[in-house]
């Protein structure tokens, strides 16, 4: 079946810095991703629509100056959280959509702000 | 809106009982269904699916069947076993959006 990778899947950094995360579908191609923040016990938010070639695409309520998303190929997306504080520590989880619209998704990033 | 309701949890069963998470969605049209499994610390991996009324998705022991006339898709499992042990939810994905509406999960410990 189609993977999709995250990296890193742990990442600790200082209040105030800025950490990326990439989001990589390894065998097939996707025009459009997804990033998703998980609360603890709690259902996925769906956060922003990353479009390859184009601005994303960003949900109600979401920062999108602070929370920077690139697709610069058809394999890659990341997500550079700017200026971090601890309020944004969470799951951090990508998803790919192949050609027939199916959604796979990646292992998801802990991301904890210091 | 497009909605999904689950069962809330945690569900806490013995090996080798019967498993039944229960979901109800409200939806436009004609959607599909999915559960999603999560385990500790990863993703999510999609367990089964259904794309039309009285559809069976089924994989690894579990199974979930589309209602319409009830707008249920509850997952079943005849025998759990600890390595179950994770969280599941219930989505489902309206044709006109290619985006799955989550239901909150439900918690399964399944102990030896």
């Amino acid at each position: 079946g189609a993977v999709v990778s995250q990296h890193p899947s742990r990442v600790i950094c200082k209040s105030g810095t800025s950490v990326k995360i990439e989001c990589r579908s390894l065998d097939f191609q996707a025009t459009t991703m997804f990033w998703y923040r998980q609360f603890p016990k709690q259902s996925l938010m769906l956060m922003a629509t990353s479009n390859e070639g184009s601005k994303a695409t960003y949900e109600q309520g979401v920062e999108k100056d602070k929370f920077l998303i690139n697709h610069a190929s058809l394999t890659l997306s990341t997500l550079t959280v700017t200026s971090a504080h601890p309020e944004d520590s969470s799951f951090y989880i990508c998803s790919a959509r192949d050609d027939d619209h199916e959604q796979y998704f990646g292992p998801g990033t802990r991301l904890t702000v210091t | 809106g497009d909605s999904v309701t689950q069962m809330e949890g945690p569900v806490t069963l013995s090996e080798e009982a019967f498993l039944t998470i229960n979901c109800t969605y409200t939806a436009t049209g004609y959607p599909s269904l999915f559960w999603y499994v999560q385990y500790p610390g990863e993703g999510l991996q999609l367990l089964l699916k259904a794309t039309k009324a009285d559809d069976k998705g089924s994989n690894k022991g579990f199974e979930a069947t589309y209602r319409k006339e009830t707008t249920s898709f509850h997952l079943e499992k005849g025998s759990v076993q600890v390595s179950d042990s994770a969280v599941y939810f219930c989505a489902l994905r309206s044709g006109g959006s290619y985006i799955p509406t989550f239901g909150r999960g439900t918690s399964l410990i399944v102990h030896p």
